[in-house]
């Protein structure tokens, strides 16, 4: 069974400081996806990354990127110059491709930007 | 594109009543929908899988009596709490896999705050 651990319940920045968010995971099958959601206090879920285990390249989307590191099984995700917007929850998570698209969440880590 | 819409956004309903949450997807069809139930300060745990025109397919320890799942459409999918009781209050949230893209992304909608008094 697969398994995302986030080991930060809470992270502080500071605006326009960039900040890294820890993601590992465990999983013995080859090929899966890893993702990254933010969610904000309305609760709405918003897709921010995505990494495929077979991608050479690390994912970058605008101010987000993630430092996929496949031996270390770990995918972070960096935020450049944050933004008082960025405060949220962020969550990692897993998919086994061809294992029923289920998507299996981390426990979230609370970042808060401050001034 | 990839938008996902519930309704209702929020609801309160007294012990014992149903409930039904819709799910859909505006700009895209979705093969699958995913139904997942979050408590506050908690992850997400996915309750049920959702297939168009099949069964949903239910994770250990949800009682698939209790809350039904219809997929009747490519861009509906509904999720009906019956006979709601207190414990049953939380944030319900879909999300939706596009038939035509290669990545597995699941796009979420926007959740229901369900309060059953």
């Amino acid at each position: 069974a697969q398994k995302i651990t986030q080991t930060q319940p809470g992270m502080f920045v500071q605006e326009k400081e960039a900040v890294t968010l820890d993601c590992t995971y465990d999983t013995s099958d080859p090929s899966y996806g890893l993702f990254w959601y933010k969610q904000p206090s309305s609760g709405e879920m918003i897709f921010l990354i995505y990494q495929g285990s077979y991608d050479q390249q690390n994912a970058t989307e605008g101010r987000y990127s993630l430092n996929f590191q496949k031996a270390r099984k770990s995918a972070n995700l960096v935020i450049s110059a944050s933004q008082l917007g960025d405060s949220a929850m962020y969550f990692c998570a897993m998919i086994l491709t061809g294992g029923g698209n289920k998507l299996t969440f981390g426990t979230g880590t609370q970042l808060k930007v401050e001034l | 594109g990839a938008v996902v819409s519930q309704h209702p956004s929020r609801v309160i309903c007294k012990s014992g009543t149903s409930v039904k949450i819709e799910c859909r997807s505006l700009d895209f069809q979705a093969t699958t929908m995913f139904w997942y139930r979050q408590f506050p300060k908690q992850s997400l745990m996915l309750m049920a899988t959702s297939n168009e025109g099949s069964k949903a397919t239910y994770e250990q320890g949800v009682e698939k009596d209790k809350f039904l799942i219809n997929h009747a459409s490519l861009t509906l999918s509904t999720l009906t709490v019956t006979s709601a009781h207190p414990e049953d209050s939380s944030f319900y949230i879909c999300s939706a896999r596009a038939r035509d893209r290669v990545q597995e992304t699941q796009y979420f909608g926007p959740g229901t705050r369900l309060l059953v008094l």
